[in-house]
């Protein structure tokens, strides 16, 4: 098992490019979740999906966008990257049955916008 | 809005010292409690998750949660430099994602 994959491992944008980080699991997990990390900030969620099908809002969601592309994979979408967007970016996954919301992170994807 | 408070820290213990960890959460309607733990330019690790009141032990490391105080911590018994690294307190309701502390640095000394 692999566990939480994610691609690219690092980024480096232009100001106005896009890019979809890519995100798939092989747990067979229902619910995922993308996540962004700063320095003395904490994680902070911008989307998540709870089940295929269904995605929500976090906390911070201005500026992505996702999609919930099967089960296993939930790409996320920067449509005009801005240098306030210069982050690590986590997903994770998680079960909905057993104990509740054990979640799972990949490797990060660190991304640099100039 | 839902808090989960920690310590940024950093924490020092010599090493073989207990490690004390600590988190609030303002939401009394929390139901479940998570420890993870994330080295310097490495992703979270889940290391332990509570959900009754009192303690849970899983070898060194010891969990507790106190809803009536709204307060949950860890317990690093005999640390070692292999833990230094930053503790992430999350906390979850039922319909809501996890919602994470900004987390507390320790560092094990040898």
């Amino acid at each position: 098992n692999a566990g939480v994959t994610q691609t690219p491992k690092f980024q480096v944008l232009k100001t106005g490019q896009s890019m979809t980080l890519q995100c798939a699991q092989d747990m067979n997990h229902n619910s995922m979740y993308w996540y962004r990390q700063d320095p003395g900030m904490g994680l902070r969620l911008i989307y998540y999906s709870a089940s295929e099908g269904t995605t929500d809002k976090g906390e911070v969601p201005n500026g992505y966008n996702v999609s919930r592309l099967n089960k296993r994979e939930f790409s996320l979408r920067l449509e005009s990257a801005a240098p306030s967007q210069t982050s690590v970016y986590f997903c994770a996954s998680s079960s909905t049955s057993g104990p509740a919301y054990e979640q799972y992170f990949g490797p990060g994807t660190r991304l640099t916008v100039t | 809005q839902k808090e989960v408070e920690q310590n940024s820290g950093p924490l020092s213990v010599p090493e073989g010292a207990i490690a004390s960890l600590n988190c609030t959460y303002s939401d009394r309607g929390s139901q479940s409690f998570f420890w993870y733990r994330q080295y310097s330019g490495k992703s979270p690790e889940l290391i332990m998750f509570i959900y009754s009141n009192g303690d849970k032990e899983d070898g060194r490391f010891t969990a507790q949660l106190n809803k009536a105080s709204q307060y949950v911590s860890l317990l690093i018994r005999d640390s070692q430099p292999s833990d230094s690294a930053t503790y992430l307190c999350a906390v979850h309701q039922a319909g809501t994602a996890l919602i994470f502390g900004k987390g507390t640095t320790l560092s094990v000394s040898s």
